[in-house]
């Protein structure tokens, strides 16, 4: 079965403190994941996806085949990263979604 | 470019009316998605148009939910008879062709649709 798994409903860090969202998936094909983060009353929008390889806004997320995770990291959380984070995997043209991780950010 | 419009963004129902939720794809986008997401839970995919045609629906609900995305105007979701379990946040996206390893999806802010 296809699935994508967020353990965490909730996370909350101090500022300047290293961040760790967590992504599990089962997906029999070969996976394309995405992060996604809504902002407080704003968008769904892309965060990164695991094809590129590239960092944005401070966030890596590094596709680990073996252990099936798709961990968010960033080195040093700041306050303007308080948001939800949805964890994605495509499968033909639909997303499937985590829970979400809700991350608090405090000063 | 606005981005995905959803209309309205907050819609209240009593049980057994209609809810019709609108979704204005970007500029230049052919392809729609509806996603619900329910409460504590992630999003689900429900159906997928293109202009004038429905793609595919397997995540749709089989009785009193219809979608249709017509030639001009947005895409519509209507929900008939409205029923408590109903009550979740819709959210559309779209995309310039099908959503792909080079095509992304943009998504709207979603409606939160409460049935009382």
């Amino acid at each position: 079965a296809q699935r994508v798994t967020q353990p965490e409903k909730l996370l909350s860090v101090f500022k300047g403190a290293p961040v760790e969202l967590k992504c599990n998936y089962s997906y029999s094909g070969s996976p394309e994941l995405f992060w996604y983060v809504q902002y407080s009353r704003q968008r769904l929008q892309l965060l990164l996806r695991h094809i590129s390889r590239e960092s944005i806004k401070g966030f890596t997320a590094d596709l680990n085949k073996g252990e099936t995770s798709f961990h968010l990291k960033k080195p040093f959380a700041q306050e303007e990263d308080s948001a939800m984070y949805y964890c994605a995997l495509r499968s033909n043209y639909q997303l499937i979604w985590g829970a979400g991780t809700k991350l608090i950010i405090k000063p | 470019n606005a981005g995905v419009m959803q209309n309205p963004r907050h819609l209240v129902r009593r049980r057994g009316q209609e809810a019709r939720l609108r979704c204005s794809p970007m500029k230049g986008h052919s392809h729609v998605y509806w996603y619900r997401q329910l409460p504590e839970e992630g999003l689900k995919f429900m159906v997928y148009l293109q202009k004038e045609n429905i793609i595919d629906e397997s995540g749709m609900p089989k009785e009193r939910f219809s979608a249709e995305f017509p030639k001009e105007g947005p895409s519509i979701l209507r929900i008939q008879q409205v029923v408590r379990g109903d009550s979740a946040a819709y959210f559309c996206a779209s995309s310039s062709s099908e959503v792909g390893a080079n095509t992304e999806a943009f998504f709207g802010q979603g409606t939160r649709l409460t049935v009382v």
